[in-house]
């Protein structure tokens, strides 16, 4: 079974919202430290936003006022939501579990990805 | 923060090839915990290496991580045709922010 499964992507035009989804099974949202990745045309992969500790949210300054994300701890379901959206906001957007204990040493990476769910911002 | 690797490389099929992650603000020491992710196109990524140095579950032992002077090291031994892919290193900068690198397109031929 898939852990983690994006939707919510779409063809949108500049200025306009979306919200995507990340559906997870095996763990739950509200114990973990939650993030959505995305990879644009031609770079590399760019760190977007977290949600853990409870509500603790941070997100990129390249998308700082304009994204946010939330859950549903009920359904176990991690939302992005994409306001005031850019051209260069297109791109294939990854949720992932990143993994954080201070347990021994401590250990940070992302363990779990999805599958990614591609935006295409354009008019 | 910017967090720097080598945009290309090449490696023979079977040869040995080490890619490097690099902190403009200074030395890549354990303590930011480097991991390592390899990523074929259209695919999600697959975790590598954590801590620096450890193999993530069912990575084949050809792929290994360490410290290498001032940066963050991934070799691989032995590499295979279907190594070839985008490599990326993330360190972490504490207070749940991780930072990737430009990444590495491996060539093997």
């Amino acid at each position: 079974e898939v852990p983690l499964v994006e939707s919510g992507g779409d063809l949108i035009q500049p200025g306009g919202s979306l919200r995507l989804s990340c559906s997870v099974s095996g763990f739950s949202v509200s114990s973990n430290y939650m993030t959505w990745v995305r990879q644009t045309p031609g770079k590399g992969l760019e760190w977007v936003s977290v949600l853990y500790s409870g509500e603790t949210i941070l997100t990129a300054d390249s998308v700082k006022g304009r994204f946010t994300v939330s859950r549903d701890s009920s359904k176990n379901i991690l939302y992005l939501h994409m306001n005031s959206l850019r051209n260069e906001d297109t791109g294939i957007y990854f949720c992932a579990r990143f993994f954080a204990t201070t347990w021994g040493q401590g250990e940070y990476y992302f363990d779990y990805w999805g599958q990614g769910t591609q935006v295409t911002v354009s008019s | 923060t910017v967090v720097t690797q080598e945009p290309s490389l090449s490696v023979s099929p079977g040869g040995t090839v080490t890619l490097t992650c690099a902190l403009n603000s200074g030395s890549v020491s354990p303590d930011f915990y480097p991991s390592w992710y390899q990523q074929t196109p259209g695919q999600s990524p697959r975790t590598l290496i954590y801590n620096a140095n450890n193999r993530f579950s069912g990575v084949p032992d050809r792929f290994s991580g360490s410290i290498l002077g001032d940066k963050a090291a991934l070799t691989i031994t032995g590499a295979q045709a279907d190594d070839q892919s985008d490599y990326y290193c993330v360190l972490y900068m504490g207070g749940g922010i991780p930072v990737f690198g430009g990444g590495t397109r491996l060539t093997v031929l």
